[in-house]
């Protein structure tokens, strides 16, 4: 398939640890974030979201946490499985008057190693 | 239940032809987003239709115009291609008013300007 990034930041974990993708926002009036993955071929896929009003949230084998003071949200994926090799993207939703648009970060890519 | 289909998956263009790319939303969704994803970034939000108009639109020149069909399908042309529109093309279908979970992606259409 094809590759959707081929210098991002990469992620090397082995599987069955633990994995944490860090993102960074700019715009302190955001108040809803998603996560998304997106395989080599394919569309982004939604894993977990979540309000300001939030601090954590956690889906199955997926967490996210939010701190607002310094701006950074994280994706925390249990037991890392080689299907969870892919890129992932933060992504700010900049609300319903807006269009609920999606603004995308630069992405990781996670790479499982048997 | 088919997702957003859109069409062709692959293209190639010479610089100055002109384009159209083709989407078909998920069952249920009536609102369309258009984003151009670059190799190594995150997508970025092109233009918004629903009710057959542009609604929202993101820092894309004019040579960038879409419309809808009363069937909720949409249409992305681009004139006067660059080399840096070479991209994938996602298509995002949402029920308006709705994001995150709401938006479900096509696979794109990888456009290459030669």
């Amino acid at each position: 398939g094809e590759s959707v990034g081929l210098h991002l930041p990469t992620l090397s974990v082995q599987e069955g640890d633990n994995s944490i993708i860090n993102c960074a926002y700019s715009n302190s009036a955001s108040d809803y974030f998603i996560w998304y993955k997106q395989e080599s071929g394919k569309g982004p896929q939604f894993i977990i979201d979540i309000r300001s009003n939030m601090d954590k949230r956690q889906g199955q084998r997926v967490t996210v946490l939010l701190n607002k003071t310094v701006k950074h949200l994280s994706l925390q994926i249990a037991a890392t499985q080689p299907g969870d090799s892919a890129v992932y993207f933060c992504a700010e939703n900049k609300g319903k008057a807006a269009g609920n648009k999606l603004t995308f970060g630069g992405g990781t890519r996670v790479l499982v190693k048997p | 239940d088919a997702g957003v289909t859109q069409s062709p998956t692959h293209l190639i263009k010479t610089r100055g032809q002109q384009v159209t790319l083709r989407c078909s939303p998920k069952s249920g969704h009536d609102t369309v987003s258009w984003y151009q994803q670059a190799l190594g970034q995150g997508p970025q939000f092109i233009f918004q239709y629903y009710e057959e108009e542009e609604r929202q639109r993101g820092n894309f020149p004019d040579r960038f115009s879409g419309h809808q069909f009363p069937n909720y399908s949409s249409e992305l042309n681009v004139n006067a291609l660059l080399l840096g529109d070479s991209a994938l093309y996602l298509c995002a279908s949402s029920p308006l008013g709705q994001g995150g979970d709401g938006y479900t992606f096509g696979s794109g259409t990888r456009l290459t300007v030669v």
